[in-house]
This record gives structure tokens, sequence and C-alpha cells, in this order.
């Protein structure tokens, strides 16, 4: 069925490492495909999104582009600080409103 | 003013208890969910409303019952709770034909 996998944490990195955290998707369709941040102790906020085929979403200096070829939204930044600390989510649309979010990430950035 | 807005954000409760969720949004969105968040921070939809309409109802049990008056608003009151019900539950709420979701700020539930 259509279901999204991420790796698996925990990601720990030093301050001013590369971080890239993998996500692929499995879908019937096109769907549109999400980054979310979770911060310690809060709820989930939308990090950037792509809708179609090639489209990259940028925030706060993450990046992922949409990749139909190999059905991955893979997230990455190329300088990472220790405020990036977090728990990040890839998600996709399905049929009816619907989201399917993956397992999470954890990331530790340590000083 | 938060968007989505959910209360109480902490609610420590004895087993066997029946507690609300309150959650509102001011979004205009037509659609509202529900989600819960177990320790490992796996997350899992439980109900989704479109328009007041119960549209997803996942393998929940029987005990989680979902209310909305109206399209703004989505509460959640579990009865007789257990102590597996520990946990963070999200509402959040999408526009029906958008494409993004947002959550409230979560309401952590403990049963001792």
């Amino acid at each position: 069925g259509d279901s999204v996998t991420q790796m698996e944490g925990p990601v720990t990195l030093s301050e001013e490492a590369f971080l890239t955290i993998n996500c692929t998707y499995t879908a019937t369709g096109y769907p549109s495909l999400f980054w979310y941040v979770q911060y310690p102790g809060e709820g989930l906020q939308l990090l950037l999104k792509a809708t179609k085929a090639d489209d990259k979403g940028s925030n706060k200096g993450f990046e992922a582009t949409y990749r139909k070829e190999t059905t991955s939204f893979h997230l990455e930044k190329g300088s990472v600080q220790v405020s990036d600390s977090a728990v990040y989510f890839c998600a996709r649309t399905h049929t009816g409103n619907q989201f399917y979010f993956g397992t999470g990430t954890s990331l530790t950035v340590i000083p | 003013d938060t968007a989505v807005s959910q209360t109480p954000k902490y609610l420590v409760t004895q087993m066997g208890n029946d507690k609300s969720i309150k959650c509102e949004q001011n979004l205009g969105h037509d659609t509202m969910y529900w989600y819960k968040q177990d320790s490992k921070k796996f997350l899992k939809i439980m109900f989704s409303y479109n328009n007041k309409e119960l549209i997803i109802n996942e393998t929940v049990p029987n005990r989680f019952s979902p209310k909305s008056p109206d399209k703004a608003h989505l509460n959640l009151h579990i009865n007789s709770l257990e102590l597996g019900d520990s946990a963070v539950y999200f509402c959040a709420s999408s526009p029906s034909r958008g494409n993004t979701i947002y959550f409230g700020e979560g309401s952590w539930l403990t049963v001792v």
C-alpha cells in the first residue's frame, strides 16, 4: 500500500556538519510531499513541501527535492546548528485529504 | 492568535476516569483530525472530520469518541481511561482541497 519510509534515528551530529535524512515513498498517483519538524515539547510545524516532481522545497536552510524517478524526498542542510535539534517527519498526501507520516527521525546537534 | 488550539495542554488522571480534550481552529478549514503520538514519537491518525462529518475512523477503541459541533471544533472524549492511553494527542486541520496540515501544540495525557 501507499506509505512513507524514513531513515531511523537517532542521528547525532556536531554543529556545522552536513545533514541528510532519507525519505522514500510508495504511491499510486502523484502525492504532495512534506517535511514537518517537532521541537521538544511542541507540536509539529511544517518545514517545507513540494507538490510535483522536480520541485524543491526550502526553508531555514533546509532543502528537499521531489524525485519521482527514485520516489524520494530526502531532507538536507549544509550546516546544522544546535537549535536544529528536533524530530523530523516526512509525510505525503493520500486520497481524501489524508496524510501519511513517516516514523520520525530524532536529530541531536552537539556544540 | 493561535491557529489550532487545544486544551488542556497537560492532563494527569486516574485509570477509569472519563476525560475530554477540546480543539478549535480559526483557519476556516473544512477538515480536522486527531492524531496520537506514542513515546517513540510515532504518529497515528485516529479520526478525521470534514465539515462535521466523520471521514476517517481508524482502529481505535470505542472508548474514544470524537464530537464535532461545528467545522471549527473537534473534541475528543475518552471513557474509562487505561494506562496505555498515556500519550500526546494532537489536533490538526487542513483545507478540504488544500494539502498542508496544521497542528495544535498537543495535549500530554498521563494516566496513573
